[in-house]
């Protein structure tokens, strides 16, 4: 039982290019959530999935897209990154929201040259 | 809305001291209440949460918080502390509705843990 996995840990880009961070989880959870991390900021909602085919903007989706094709993996695409996109990236995934606890993975720390 | 208001960014104290991290949230409404704790390098993981009953809840390693809703409290506690707390704390809130994209996170306080 490896929880919820995120891949890659690291990455450098250029402005301008683009990635893919995939999440993954193996607990059956309906719910799926991307959250980016800065400095003095606390987490901050990106996307979030309600069950497998659905996404919806968390409070600050602009400048990513999301994908929830499988049940188990929410992917976080960033299409022309941008120096202000540096962050520490965390997926997490529930069995429903507000009351439940939110499972996060390892992260995935981004820089943005 | 809600939101959560951590005032102390930063909380040095020495080993086996005892430590209280402060949280303070806003709402028009009842809320529930969430402490997570990020180790080192680490995703978030949680610590205790509030959603009804006793104010005084308990959580892993040691760890309790009490809810008092006169002051719109949700303070984290620890009598004793040990190396291995040294991390940052985030607290959170959620309305009692739910909603995917209702919980809120407060700045987080880093403990460090001085031997």
């Amino acid at each position: 039982n490896a929880g919820v996995t995120q891949t890659p840990k690291f990455r450098v880009l250029k402005t301008g290019q683009s990635m893919t961070l995939l999440c993954a989880q193996d607990m059956n959870h309906e719910y799926m959530y991307w959250y980016r991390q800065d400095p003095g900021m606390g987490l901050r909602l990106i996307h979030y999935s309600v069950g497998e085919g659905t996404t919806a903007k968390g409070e600050v989706p602009d400048g990513y897209n999301v994908s929830r094709l499988k049940k188990q993996n929410f992917l976080l695409g960033l299409e022309s990154a941008a120096p202000s996109q540096t962050s520490v990236y965390f997926c997490a995934s529930s069995y429903v929201p507000g009351t439940d606890t939110q499972y996060f993975g390892p992260g995935t720390r981004l820089t943005v040259l | 809305a809600q939101s959560v208001t951590q005032l102390d960014s930063q909380v040095p104290v020495f080993e086996e001291a005892p430590v209280e991290l402060r949280c303070n949230y806003s709402s028009s409404v009842s809320v529930y209440l969430f402490w997570y704790v990020q180790y080192p390098n680490q995703g978030l993981q949680l610590l205790l949460k509030y959603l009804s009953g006793s104010t005084l809840v308990k959580g892993i390693n040691g760890f309790e918080a009490e809810f008092n809703k006169s002051q719109t409290s949700f303070h984290l506690r620890k009598p004793s502390v040990h190396i291995s707390d040294t991390a940052e704390y985030f607290c959170a809130v959620s309305p009692p509705w739910g909603g995917a994209n209702n919980l809120f996170f407060g700045t987080g306080t880093r403990l460090t843990v001085i031997p």
